[in-house]
């Protein structure tokens, strides 16, 4: 069975902290993407990586940074967390060519 | 990247068919349709692609005219717990998975 993980379901940190959420997939896929999503506004994309090492910036990239140092893991990092980046976080990846997605079961973020 | 345009909410009866109407005029060549269903809490769940003409699968089918710049996506004999939040997004390989708003569709019985 496929599977995305995320490493945390919920989460609360402080304001200023840094914050790390980490995704794992196990299929070999080669795209993987980092959302945000708010009561209202749908899934945000924050950023997404085509290749280890590589990264793109999405919809909504400011205030977060990513890494990909390995093909089945990729990284959101918020440098200085901030109350308005409490938000449920989802993690999904793809294979090469295809969009069929698979999803994280998401990370509830409450910054204070 | 394809814009897509999604009504914002539905409402049905169990038993009755939905259609559920995506608009994509700027779709790419390359570009797929694709359509995902998110219940409160979790992750979207993939539940139909297609390219042209009709799809269709266990869950749904999917309707897409000649010119592509729409889809539409059928849900036969919905019940309760197809009550849910409806996605339709347009990309192709490497590209950016962009979602909109989505449909939430509101069964009652």
């Amino acid at each position: 069975d496929v599977k995305v993980t995320q490493s945390s379901r919920y989460l609360v940190k402080r304001t200023g902290e840094k914050v790390f959420l980490e995704c794992v997939q196990d299929m070999d896929h080669e795209n993987m993407f980092w959302y945000r999503q708010d009561p209202g506004l749908g899934l945000r994309l924050i950023y997404f990586s085509y290749d280890v090492k590589m990264k793109e910036k999405g919809d909504i990239p400011e205030g977060y940074s990513v890494s990909r140092e390995k093909k089945e893991r990729f990284s959101l990092i918020l440098e200085s967390a901030s109350t308005n980046q409490t938000s449920m976080y989802l993690c999904a990846s793809t294979a090469g060519g295809v969009t069929e997605a698979f999803f994280g079961q998401g990370t509830r973020l409450t910054v204070v | 990247l394809a814009k897509t345009t999604q009504p914002i909410s539905m409402d049905s009866y169990e038993g009755q068919e939905v259609n559920i109407t995506c608009s994509h005029n700027n779709i790419a060549t390359n570009d797929y349709i694709t359509w995902y269903q998110q219940f409160p809490s979790q992750g979207p769940r993939f539940i139909i692609q297609g390219y042209k003409t009709k799809v269709t699968n266990e869950v749904a089918s999917l309707f897409i005219p000649a010119d592509r710049k729409s889809s539409t996506l059928s849900l036969p004999r919905v019940s309760l717990s197809d009550t849910a939040v409806y996605y339709c997004l347009v990309a192709m390989g490497r590209r950016a998975l962009t979602f909109g708003s989505g449909t939430r569709l509101q069964v009652q019985p």
